[in-house]
């Protein structure tokens, strides 16, 4: 079945530095790709997008680009704040008789002034 | 106001009772959705349903039962809560016309003692 497969964390950067999660996935089809961003208390709010191979979703700063030959869609920026400090979700929808979304386990990011 | 709305956000409770989490919404999605979220385990899906009188298990549906009240209700009971159903729930919404991006409310964080 689908499955998505996020690097593991924590990840700690100090302010200013480079951050890549990696994100890989398995699917049968041509899914659509995710990055969520889940901030202390909250629930998990869409960060960026890419519904087609070769297609880069961006926000704030963050950017990823689909990657059908790697099956990756990886997650970058180019300098993180403190603010950016959350558990970053890759995800996966693929429309198998009705949309379904494929979570990865999440990676957690500390970012230190 | 907040478009996905979850009561309780906190409950603790103990071996054997009945609960039940609720969940609104006014983004006028037909699609709404139960997840359950572990550390290192990402989100999981207990159920979800398409319309009012569409019902699917998810991959975690043992011990959980749903109700959808209406377009803008649903509802995750526990008939009789055990500890490993201690988590953090989320509920959700997608629009398939917008490649089924999940919009969530801020989860209602369990423990059954």
């Amino acid at each position: 079945g689908d499955s998505v497969t996020q690097m593991e964390g924590p990840v700690t950067l100090s302010e200013e530095a480079f951050l890549t999660i990696n994100c890989t996935y398995t699917a049968t089809g041509y899914p659509s790709l995710f990055w969520y961003v889940q901030y202390p208390g909250e629930g998990l709010q869409l960060l960026l997008k890419a519904t087609k191979a070769d297609d880069k979703g961006s926000n704030k700063g963050f950017e990823a680009t689909y990657r059908k030959e790697t099956t990756s869609f990886h997650l970058e920026k180019g300098s993180v704040q403190v603010s950016d400090s959350a558990v970053y979700f890759c995800a996966l929808s693929e429309n198998t008789g009705g949309f379904k979304t494929i979570f990865g386990a999440g990676t957690r990011l500390f970012v230190k002034a | 106001d907040a478009d996905v709305t979850q009561t309780p956000r906190n409950r603790i409770t103990k071996t054997g009772k009945r609960i039940m989490l609720e969940c609104s919404q006014t983004k006028g999605h037909d699609r709404m959705y139960w997840y359950r979220q572990d550390p290192g385990l990402g989100l999981r899906l207990i159920y979800y349903s398409f319309d009012v009188k569409d019902i699917n298990k998810g991959e975690i549906s043992d011990g959980y039962s749903v109700s959808r009240q209406a377009q803008a209700k649903f509802s995750l009971s526990l008939e009789s809560a055990i500890p490993n159903q201690t988590a953090l729930y989320f509920c959700a919404t997608s629009d398939p016309a917008i490649t089924d991006t999940q919009y969530f409310g801020p989860g209602t964080r369990l423990t059954v003692l």
